[in-house]
């Protein structure tokens, strides 16, 4: 069974840069048929999509050109986890942050249990 | 980027009675080399992550009850619930899963009449 667990902090002061991890158990990050997605959830935006890493021989990732400039998604393998850094944040940052695994259709099927994160000074 | 555009945003339907939620994209999610739309529904309840239901416009995810089913080709699409159960009450999202960056829909807030 695969699972998601995210850890993080809640509270982030603007400027600065919010930094979440999302561990994978019963899957591996390296797997070449998953990707691994951060998305936000927010009452003025909805559902975001913010990027993916993934790994077919190279590693690769993808990011939304609304963030494209600020953010960095990392996978780590020797922890069988991956990152999200999202620089210069803004209270506009603030969000619902989750991780999900993309299957062999891309479609996201399995995600971490979300962290709130709050922009404030 | 693509735009997905839900109808209702909210619907109110019986117990037992049939539930139809309609996503339409700004363009076509049809991979032409393996002829499948990329078109996903997920359900949301309060406080949860949401839930992946359908890909690929009608391939139910293992375990999802068959009263849940998906249709359409193209830009269009539609999620039906063949006979509204109360666990069902939720609000549930439509996404496109072949154009980077993935977008959703804005959401179908759906509750018992």
């Amino acid at each position: 069974q695969i699972q998601l667990q995210q850890s993080g902090p809640g509270l982030v002061k603007p400027s600065q840069t919010l930094s979440l991890t999302c561990a994978v158990s019963g899957d591996g990050v390296s797997s070449n048929s998953a990707a691994w997605n951060w998305i936000r959830q927010s009452p003025s935006r909805g559902l975001e999509w913010l990027g993916r890493t993934y790994y077919r021989s190279n590693w690769y990732s993808d990011y939304a050109v609304s963030v494209k400039s600020r953010i960095t998604i990392n996978p780590d393998t020797s922890k069988n986890q991956f990152s999200l850094h999202l620089n210069s944040v803004t209270p506009d940052d603030t969000a619902v942050y989750y991780c999900a695994r993309g299957g062999l259709s891309w479609a996201l099927d399995c995600w971490g249990q979300g962290t709130l994160v709050t922009v404030s000074s | 980027d693509i735009v997905m555009t839900q109808s209702p945003d909210s619907l109110a339907v019986s117990l037992g009675e049939r539930a139809t939620i309609n996503c339409k994209s700004s363009q076509s999610v049809l991979y032409s080399s393996n002829n499948k739309n990329y078109l996903a529904w997920y359900q949301q309840k309060p406080g949860q992550p949401p839930k992946l239901l359908i890909h690929w416009t009608s391939t139910r995810e293992s375990g999802v009850p068959d009263r849940f089913s998906g249709s359409g080709s193209g830009t269009d699409f539609t999620l039906t619930i063949s006979s509204l159960q109360a666990e069902d009450v939720a609000v549930y999202y439509c996404q496109q899963h072949y154009h980077i960056p993935y977008t959703f829909g804005q959401g179908t807030k759906l509750e018992i009449k």
